[in-house]
């Protein structure tokens, strides 16, 4: 079964700081893999997602992810924190296997929340 | 700026009441999802449709909860009777399957407690 843990339920950086925020799958197919945003009172947003081309994956906002199958992690980074990056971040895994197989629904982690001080 | 909107936005009830939530899609999604999110549990999915055909609920206490999608333009979660452990967030999010899993767009969500 497909799993996803985010270490830190907490994350607390300083304004211009470097974010990293840590997401580690467990997954018996190559999954497909996604950062959503949540900011107070809203829905999640995606940020970014990986499905299977390049392991760097681009996101809006300026973040980025790198999809490293040797360490089944898939972190979140920030070159520059900004305050309004301040939210709560969810990964989350995919197990589809194509149309016959599984549907692919997300399993989400349990978030990391991200605290930016001025 | 296409969204997913839900309603109500807030609910406040009684124990043993019923709750309707409701969910208008982004037109021209063929995926509609609900999740419940919770400080306990996190993001847990509920239930989820396909071209408004249910694919699998096994995420709600059947007892009490039922999901629908009348019309691609509405999809609803009812409780009855509501009990005081049904209270959080529940998210509809709705999304286009072409092949590879969808981008899931998230509405703001029914926040709802019962007392």
């Amino acid at each position: 079964a497909q799993s996803v843990t985010q270490l830190g339920s907490h994350v607390s950086v300083s304004e211009g700081a470097l974010v990293l925020l840590r997401c580690n799958y467990s997954s018996s197919v190559p999954p497909y893999l996604f950062w959503y945003v949540q900011y107070p009172n809203q829905g999640l947003q995606l940020l970014l997602k990986y499905t299977s081309a390049a392991t760097l994956v681009k996101g809006i906002n300026g973040f980025e992810a790198e999809f490293k199958k040797s360490e089944t992690s898939f972190h979140l980074t920030k070159p520059s924190a900004h305050m309004s990056d301040a939210a709560e971040y969810f990964c989350a895994v995919s197990d589809f296997r194509g149309p016959r197989g599984s549907q692919g629904n997300l399993i989400f982690g349990k978030g990391t929340k991200l605290s930016v001080k001025p | 700026d296409a969204r997913v909107t839900q309603t109500p936005r807030h609910k406040v009830t009684e124990m043993g009441q019923e709750v309707t939530m409701r969910c208008q899609p982004i037109l021209g999604h063929n995926t509609v999802f609900w999740y419940r999110q919770t400080m306990m549990q996190g993001l847990e999915l509920l239930a989820y449709f396909r071209n408004r055909a249910p694919l699998d609920d096994s995420g709600m206490p059947k007892d009490r909860f039922s999901a629908e999608m009348p019309d691609a333009t509405l999809a609803t979660l009812k409780i009855q009777p509501s009990e005081p452990r049904d209270s959080a967030v529940y998210f509809c999010a709705s999304g286009f399957r072409t092949g590879v899993p969808e981008t899931q767009y998230f509405g703001p969500g029914t926040r709802l407690l019962v007392l």
